[in-house]
This record gives C-alpha cells, sequence and structure tokens, in this order.
C-alpha cells in the first residue's frame, strides 16, 4: 500500500521562501509528482522526480531523496497567487498515482 | 486542446436520486481516471480505464457507484441511490500511454463537479 505524509497548513509572507514537505511509505516507487491546486479548481502539475536530487523549475524546485522517503517543494520569491494547495503524489509500480491530503499555503501580504 | 470536460460543473440533488456525472477525456490519452475530493479524506482514486476497460475499481465505495467508458472519448460515473456522504468534488483525469514531452504518467485533470446530495 502507499501512505502519505505532508502538513496540512502553512502560511507565509509575501517574497519569503517556503518549503512543503513530504514522506511517504510505498510498496513500489517509480517517481514523485507535485501538483498545484488553487481553490475551486483542478490540480496541476507542477513538477516531477525520479531520481535523487534537486529539479529546478523557475521560483519552484522539487528534491527527492528515495533512501529516506522523502521530498520537498521550494517556492521562492512568493507572490500572492501561490496561495493554494500542493499535492504530493506518488506513482507506484502500477504506473498509477496516490496523492497527499495535499498542504494548503496561504500567502500573506 | 480543450483538456478535460466535466459536465455538470454544479449539482445539486436528493437524497435517493440518481446522479450521473459526465467526462470527455484529452483526445488520443489512453487512460481515464475518476478521483473524489473531500476536505476529510483529500483526493481519492475511485476508478481508472485503459483503453476503455475498467482495469482497477477497488477505489470504488459501494455498489452504488457505477462507471462505464462506452468509448474512447466519453465515461460516466453514476451514483444510485446518492446519499449526503456522498457530497464532494469529483475529478476526471486523463493521460496517454506514453508522452516524451511530459514526465510519464503525468494526468490531467478536469475542472471538476461539485457535488451536494441533501
Amino acid at each position: 500500500g502507499q501512505n502519505i505524509d505532508q502538513p496540512t497548513e502553512m502560511t507565509a509572507t509575501e517574497g519569503a521562501i517556503v518549503q512543503i514537505n513530504c514522506t511517504y511509505q510505498t510498496s513500489g516507487f517509480n517517481g514523485l509528482f507535485w501538483y498545484q491546486q488553487h481553490a475551486g479548481e483542478a490540480p496541476t502539475f507542477l513538477s516531477y522526480n525520479v531520481l535523487d536530487g534537486l529539479e529546478e523549475k523557475g521560483r519552484f524546485s522539487s528534491f527527492l531523496s528515495r533512501s529516506k522517503g522523502y521530498s520537498y517543494l521550494l517556492l521562492k520569491e512568493l507572490q500572492m497567487k501561490d496561495s493554494a494547495s500542493y499535492l504530493c503524489a506518488v506513482r507506484g509500480s502500477a504506473r498509477q498515482l496516490t496523492f497527499g491530503s495535499g498542504t494548503q499555503l496561504t500567502v500573506l501580504p | 486542446d480543450a483538456g478535460v470536460i466535466q459536465s455538470p460543473r454544479h449539482e445539486v440533488t436528493e437524497m435517493g436520486q440518481e446522479v450521473t456525472l459526465r467526462c470527455k477525456p484529452i483526445s488520443g490519452h489512453d487512460y481515464l481516471f475518476w478521483y473524489r475530493q473531500t476536505m476529510m479524506r483529500g483526493l481519492e482514486l475511485l476508478i481508472y480505464f485503459n483503453n476503455n476497460v475498467p482495469i482497477d475499481d477497488s477505489g470504488m465505495p459501494e455498489d452504488r457507484f457505477s462507471a462505464k467508458m462506452p468509448n474512447a472519448s466519453f465515461s460516466t460515473l453514476k451514483i444510485q441511490p446518492s446519499e449526503p456522504r456522498d457530497s464532494a468534488v469529483y475529478f476526471c483525469a486523463s493521460r496517454p500511454d506514453l508522452l516524451a514531452e511530459a514526465p510519464p504518467d503525468t494526468q490531467y485533470f478536469g475542472p471538476g463537479t461539485r457535488l451536494t446530495v441533501l
């Protein structure tokens, strides 16, 4: 089975940096996704890691450590529009995604 | 590309009524997924299809839920009879079998159907 943990809520200030952590225990692992979901909207793809290390994409970076079952999403130069839920999802041996419950990020002015 | 299309966007019904949710996947995508999202349980996979065939329905809560995919461009999720605890946002997602331009198995979500059962 799959078990994915991430904090329920986080708050940060505009212009700051925030790190959202995700830990997982899975029966098979073939990659980890981060999705962003604004209130009332669909989840949209943000990033993907399959090997250990850091993947950078503009203001967003994602890190993976397979040996520790750990990932984080790093958001730099926070903007108000970054207020959203961030979902960690593991791609298992069956090539399907299991989602965490999401971390609701609130960016304050 | 129009993306994944779902209808209706909002549905309010009374307990005991039949509810049918509809989804049109992105053209050319071989996989279709139905998810349910609630505050308590997050995003849960209900069922998924590959080439119109149901592959895994272990997430379907009970016999009141059924899903079909009669062709590559259309799927339905039906709840009969509906109950208040079925109130949630239901998402449909699709993905191709292989896509060179995106990480493997990236799923593309529709806008969702917000279901309220009174």
